[in-house]
């Protein structure tokens, strides 16, 4: 059972391009969680979303991100014109839908993203 | 206030040592909680679940005060692969369902021959 898989594991950009970031959950799992760990921080929540749905952006930034997590296919985030600041390692996380596993989040290997 | 908050450490201690952890939390309406263990530009893994009435796996023992808002990890006979940063998450379920959990800055941990 592979569990979840982020790509690109290693993305380097720009300032002002974009930059898309794709998870896939584990097998079975229906919610996915996105975090940004910026050097020497802690991991900090951005969105958790099911499928077709956002259910908690409570933590991403208002301007220039964006996540969706289609019907079929990863869910991706999306960041828009890169500054240097957004430079951090992304990880995502999923977990089972059933009530009471779903408290039980399992992180993907990341992507690290490096703004030039 | 940090919603989680940890000692950042480093802890550096001896191979066999026994050492301890601690971490507070704010927000009373937490649910559960967890340590998560993370090796340098690794994803972080689950440890262990945190209750309130203590639980044990093998070297590694966490306790729960809710009264006092308090998680602790213990790690008896430490070794070199215990070498890691543990970090220290609580949960929140959400009104929609599904959960949010913050975490803490982590806290790190050198074992020493």
């Amino acid at each position: 059972n592979a569990g979840v898989m982020q790509n690109p594991r290693h993305l380097v950009r720009r300032r002002g391009q974009e930059a898309r970031l794709r998870c896939s959950p584990m097998k079975g799992h229906s919610h996915v969680y996105w975090y940004r760990q910026l050097p020497e921080e802690g991991l900090k929540f951005m969105v958790y979303l099911q499928k077709e749905n956002i259910i908690d952006e409570s933590g991403m930034p208002k301007e220039r991100f964006s996540a969706e997590f289609p019907k079929e296919g990863p869910s991706i985030l999306r960041i828009q014109q890169v500054v240097r600041g957004d430079s951090a390692a992304y990880f995502c996380a999923s977990s089972p839908p059933d009530f009471r596993n779903q408290e039980t989040q399992y992180f993907g290997p990341g992507t690290r993203l490096l703004v030039l | 206030r940090k919603e989680v908050e940890q000692d950042p450490g480093p802890f550096n201690v001896p191979e066999g040592a026994t050492v301890a952890f601690n971490c507070t939390y704010s927000n009373s309406a937490s649910q559960s909680f967890f340590w998560y263990r993370q090796d340098c530009r690794k994803e972080p893994k689950l440890l262990m679940s945190v209750y309130s009435s203590g639980n044990e796996d093998g070297r590694f023992t966490a306790q729960l005060n809710r009264a006092s808002q308090y998680i602790s990890l213990l790690i008896r006979d430490s070794k070199l692969s215990d070498s890691a940063t543990y970090l220290c998450a609580v949960n929140l379920i959400l009104t929609g369902g599904g959960n949010k959990l913050t975490f803490g800055t982590g806290t790190q941990l050198k074992v020493e021959l």
